[in-house]
């Protein structure tokens, strides 16, 4: 059973389309992040949510929008696609101050 | 402000050499260090974590990393390093209950044989 798992693997779209990146976690953790990952690797912090309640908004354009309808799911929604937003996008989850288990990450490519 | 410092972006060694990738981190407030492993097109996978307790901390694959409090560090060693082992390495730190992890820079270990 996989305990992080993201839909889809692979995003290619035109530039100003808007497009969603699914996330489940099947591990009973209580919450989930968003990271967003560059061409150099760089790992950034987007979003974390706590039982369904965003506790971490970092600074993101107001484009990105997560949506938690359960403590095992968070959503990515992006609206009006930048060139700029390629990168990979890990979700991840936790269980309090302690170790985080990530997905497998969506590749996304705006053309 | 929690922040973490990983001097190192590309480590070159041979196989079945020693290695070790640095981590400094900064922090006004007590610590929880991490250290993940990222195989090529892959998600993140934890090694080890320092939560509390001894400073020496064993991890997967004989990977083993040092809270160092004085020298606000937290090197990953091992001692003899495999192709396997080539991938990118990123230490990390969250302070107290706060549930912001913050992630160095990363250390791609490549390994020659």
């Amino acid at each position: 059973d996989t305990a992080v798992s993201q839909t889809p693997k692979y995003l290619v779209t035109q530039m100003g389309n808007d497009k969603s990146i699914k996330c489940e976690q099947n591990l009973g953790h209580d919450t989930m992040y968003w990271y967003k990952q560059d061409s150099k690797k760089f790992l950034k912090i987007m979003f974390s949510y706590n039982n369904k309640e965003l506790i971490i908004n970092e600074t993101v354009p107001n484009r990105f929008s997560p949506k938690s309808p359960d403590k095992a799911h968070l959503n990515l929604h992006i609206n009006s696609l930048e060139l700029g937003d390629s990168a990979v996008y890990f979700c991840a989850s936790s269980q309090r101050v302690n170790e985080q288990f990530f997905g497998p990450g969506t590749r996304l490519t705006v053309l | 402000a929690q922040s973490v410092t990983q001097l190192d972006s590309q480590v070159p060694v041979f196989e079945e050499a020693p290695v070790e990738l640095r981590c400094n981190y900064s922090s006004s407030v007590s610590v929880y260090l991490f250290w993940y492993v990222q195989y090529p097109n892959q998600g993140l996978q934890l090694l080890l974590k320092y939560l509390s307790g001894s400073t020496l901390v064993k991890g997967i694959n004989g990977f083993e990393a040092e809270f160092n409090k004085s020298q606000t560090s937290f090197h990953l060693r091992k001692p003899s390093v495999h192709i396997s082992d080539t991938a990118e390495y990123f230490c990390a730190v969250t302070e107290g209950s706060y549930q912001k992890v913050t992630f160095g820079t990363g250390t791609k270990l490549q390994v020659i044989p």
